[in-house]
């Protein structure tokens, strides 16, 4: 089945390289989320769209996190000069409908990137 | 500000038996939605269960029931007949009526023993 898919599933940097982070969400799902998960914790909000819309991005920790959905399908997360500190799974989800009640969020596998 | 508390870090169960894992959590809103999640050691977030706040009796999907005390603030998960399949991290969460932000708890470790 077509479930949420991220690449690269794995990703080393060295420190003050940009990476750039793909989400497929599931074809049709109006909203989509970026979650950070460090390492023993649980994830942590980055970033939700509604389509092409950025609809709260006040989770991003710095202005070198960037995201975009350009044509309200696959999701691009920018990290601008990573640091050490970005290290963590990044998590995208992404659900059928508008937020808002049961809507279930089915998630990727994540992309697993390690800062060097 | 919202805010989700697993205060055990680790859990151990016997095979067929049932077992709680607890969640409080803190809010100021009338409207929310509370939701349990599992990821085994793959890595995936797997939906469980939701609850919402003006939902009166206690949400039920299979082998998992959320016990929702209100006035506590509390949403505990309760799986029944434990499986060794189980065995993963737990995570509650919430989302508050009016937003887009769903916040995360730190996560309890499940371990079913055969």
């Amino acid at each position: 089945g077509a479930g949420v898919s991220q690449s690269p599933r794995y990703k080393v940097a060295k420190r003050g390289q940009d990476v750039a982070l793909r989400c497929d969400p599931i074809s049709g799902h109006v909203s989509l989320f970026w979650y950070q998960q460090a390492l023993g914790q649980g994830p942590e909000f980055l970033t939700y769209f509604q389509n092409e819309a950025q609809l709260d991005k006040s989770g991003l920790p710095s202005d070198r996190f960037f995201a975009e959905r350009p044509e309200g399908s696959v999701s691009t997360l920018k990290i601008q000069r990573t640091q050490q500190e970005d290290s963590a799974v990044y998590l995208c989800a992404s659900s059928l409908w508008r937020v808002g009640g049961t809507e279930t969020q089915y998630f990727g596998p994540g992309t697993r990137l390690l800062v060097l | 500000a919202q805010k989700i508390t697993q205060t055990q870090p680790g859990m151990f169960v016997q095979e067929k038996e049932a077992v709680t894992l607890d969640c409080t959590y803190d809010t100021s809103d009338q409207s929310y939605g509370l939701f349990w999640y599992k990821q085994p050691s793959s890595g995936e977030m797997i939906f469980l269960i939701y609850q919402g706040s003006y939902d009166e009796q206690n949400a039920t999907e299979g082998r998992y029931s959320l016990n929702f005390q209100k006035a506590r603030k509390s949403a505990n998960l309760v799986i029944s007949a434990s499986q060794l399949g189980d065995s993963a991290m737990y995570f509650c969460a919430m989302r508050e009526g009016g937003g887009f932000k769903t916040i995360f708890g730190a996560g309890t470790r499940l371990f079913v023993k055969a």
